[in-house]
């Protein structure tokens, strides 16, 4: 099955710089790569995702890479806030609905 | 974008007892649902799919039995944990999509006594 890696584990800037979290997959077959932030005790929401015929989104400070041939993504975060700070987790999918998640990256954005 | 309800949010059990949980996507028809279990600090794994009008598929090393799942309708699968122990005790989670998008419950917290 799929097996998706997400470094680093924690991750911890100063206001206004930049974080970059990264994802790896396994099955070339996964065609979705959604990017969710979630909040203690509450659902994932999110944030961007990627479709396989793409190769980068952004959306605002936010943006998306994804190399297909190498089976990696990576999450970019611009002028970061302390409302950033969150756990941040990617996913691939082959089927809809159905995420293989990485094993998360807890941010810190200091004041 | 769509809803995906979940009830209750949370639910403190004797050891012993069983617990059902249900998942209801309010403004579309979902004919495939999930289940996922998140630990503290860890991350989401998928525990089942649950299929409308037919068997769930389970993930590897979830066992059926324990973990029932019905999807009698379109809008609604329900998660049964059974016999339930303390280290069943995990924060609950499903979704559907009506699209390739997921839209995820507000999840359960279950606690096992």
């Amino acid at each position: 099955g799929e097996n998706v890696e997400q470094h680093p584990s924690t991750l911890s800037v100063q206001e206004g710089d930049s974080a970059v979290i990264k994802c790896t997959y396994s099955d070339s077959a996964s065609n979705y790569f959604p990017w969710y932030k979630q909040e203690l005790g509450k659902r994932p929401q999110l944030i961007i995702d990627i479709r396989s015929n793409v190769g980068e989104k952004k959306d605002q400070r936010i943006a998306v890479t994804l190399n297909k041939t190498a089976k990696h993504f990576s999450l970019h975060i611009t002028e970061t806030q302390p409302e950033d700070s969150a756990v941040y987790f990617c996913a691939a999918s082959i089927q809809a609905g159905k995420s293989t998640f990485g094993d998360g990256t807890t941010l810190t954005v200091k004041p | 974008g769509a809803v995906v309800s979940q009830h209750p949010s949370w639910v403190i059990c004797k050891s012993g007892t069983s617990v059902k949980i249900e998942c209801r996507s309010l403004d579309f028809q979902a004919t495939t649902m999930f289940w996922y279990r998140q630990f503290p600090k860890q991350s989401l794994m998928l525990m089942a799919t649950s299929n409308e009008g037919s068997k769930a598929t389970y993930e590897q090393g979830v066992e059926k039995d324990k973990f029932l799942i019905n999807h009698a309708s379109l809008t609604l699968s329900t998660l049964t944990v059974t016999s339930a122990h303390p280290e069943d005790s995990s924060f609950y989670i499903c979704s559907a999509s009506p699209h390739q998008e997921q839209f995820f419950g507000p999840g359960t917290r279950l606690t096992v006594l």
